[in-house]
């Protein structure tokens, strides 16, 4: 079975600033995806970003950035300009090509007014 | 249409009812998935359906019985059930033969009593 793991209960920021929330994994497959999803306090799980691991670039939405690495299996995720809404859960996710889709331990992350 | 939709969004049941959770989609995806989350938990992984047909099931004990009936379509029937088992009940889903990412409904809110 793949684990998740995200080492970082809790994590603060001040509003505009940036912040990085860290995830590693384990697998021995070597065709996945990883992705960043977010729920807030009404519980709706959001996608932040997606990275597939056949591509070496780093994945890019907006303010949401990846630093992938594949050989560590590490996978983290920067928030640039930090903005209120921005508060929520953050779970790192793992899915191989059956379809197993697995979650982090989550990073909850305040961003401070 | 790109709403995952599960009713009831709460549900209370005593441990002796039978009780039914309903995940609906319409947007062509092949593969649905039922998750467990508790409180400030991620959500753990019970069941995934590919093409309607059964093909995880993460050692979920029988009082839980997930149905794939359409395309369309997830139910998860529930039957004599324990007050742990009181939980925050996420459906989703994703293209199965496009492995992105899965999207997910708001979730059951379910208590046991």
């Amino acid at each position: 079975a793949q684990t998740v793991t995200q080492s970082q209960p809790e994590m603060s920021v001040q509003e505009a600033e940036t912040v990085t929330l860290s995830c590693t994994y384990d697998t021995s497959e070597n065709n996945y995806y990883l992705f960043w999803y977010k729920q807030p306090p009404s519980r709706q799980m959001i996608l932040v970003i997606r990275q597939e691991a056949y591509k070496q670039q780093n994945a890019t939405e907006n303010r949401f950035s990846v630093n992938f690495q594949k050989a560590a299996k590490s996978f983290s995720l920067k928030i640039s300009d930090s903005q209120l809404g921005d508060t929520a859960m953050y779970f790192c996710a793992f899915m191989n090509t059956g379809n197993q889709f697995y979650f982090g331990t989550g990073t909850s992350l305040t961003v401070i007014p | 249409d790109t709403e995952v939709t599960q009713t009831p969004k709460h549900l209370v049941m005593g441990m002796t009812n039978k009780k039914s959770l309903k995940c609906e989609q319409h947007m062509g995806h092949r593969a649905m998935y039922w998750y467990k989350q508790k409180a400030k938990k991620p959500p753990e992984l019970m069941f995934v359906y590919s093409y309607e047909k059964l093909s995880i099931n993460e050692s979920v004990p029988s009082r839980f019985s997930p149905e794939c009936p359409n395309s369309s379509l997830l139910n998860l029937h529930l039957h004599a059930l324990q007050p742990e088992d009181s939980a925050l009940y996420l459906c989703a889903s994703s293209p199965r033969e496009a492995n992105t990412e899965a999207f997910f409904g708001q979730g059951t809110r379910l208590t046991v009593v």
